[in-house]
């Protein structure tokens, strides 16, 4: 069964003080892993796309890494606006409708 | 450029009522469709796909049910609610080749 599991569950962090969060997946021939940025109350929002292991995506002070079992999202010097749910999604190459299998999410803090 | 629209926003309904919750998307042609649902500190869980009019996969036994009566409009509806029917109702489009999902901001139902 395709699988993601996402840790830590939350996460605190001060201003300025780096770290990763993790996605372990098991899937039967990966499509594409899928990040996404969740803030209270809304709609998650797509962060980065990773078809391949050894492949890295960069967003401001993110960045997305992928092996061919976890992907991971680092943080480099966080600052409050970063607080928010992260979340990983799986597509198998089996898929043909193009449906994600979501992790759980990690919730980020960042304090000032 | 794509934009995805649900409403309500917010919804409390008493247990046995019926629902309509809809969701449309524009600047688009023959998107894949969907619902997901996403319970309080857990992941999303894909409740119902599309990929075209009146065609509808469900992925989960549920009290729920979802029709596409237009090519960019997605309802998903139930004849009687229950209280394990609370939670934030996700709609995304997407989905085709190796594309991400983009979601709407949702909506919080709570059956009363």
């Amino acid at each position: 069964e395709d699988q993601v599991t996402q840790s830590p569950e939350a996460l605190r962090l001060q201003e300025g003080e780096s770290s990763s969060l993790n996605c372990s997946y098991t899937v039967s021939g990966l499509r594409g892993l899928f990040w996404y940025r969740q803030d209270p109350g809304k709609g998650p929002e797509f962060l980065f796309t990773l078809y391949s292991a050894g492949e890295e995506k960069e967003k401001e002070r993110l960045k997305a890494t992928l092996t061919k079992k976890e992907s991971f999202l680092h943080i480099t010097a966080p600052k409050p606006e970063d607080s928010a749910t992260y979340l990983c999604a799986v597509q198998a190459r089996s898929s043909n409708t193009g449906k994600l299998i979501f992790g759980q999410g990690t919730t980020l803090q960042v304090k000032p | 450029s794509q934009t995805i629209h649900q409403w309500p926003a917010t919804l409390v309904q008493p247990v046995g009522s019926p629902l309509s919750l809809e969701c449309t998307v524009e600047g688009t042609s023959n998107p894949n469709l969907y619902w997901y649902r996403q319970a309080a500190g857990r992941g999303l869980q894909l409740l119902f796909y599309s990929v075209g009019i009146g065609q509808i996969s469900s992925e989960v036994p549920q009290n729920l049910s979802a029709s596409r009566p237009q090519d960019r409009q997605f309802i998903l509806s139930s004849k009687k609610l229950l209280l394990s029917d609370s939670g934030f109702y996700l709609c995304a489009w997407g989905g085709t080749g190796n594309s991400p999902l983009h979601f709407g901001n949702g909506t919080r139902l709570t059956v009363t």
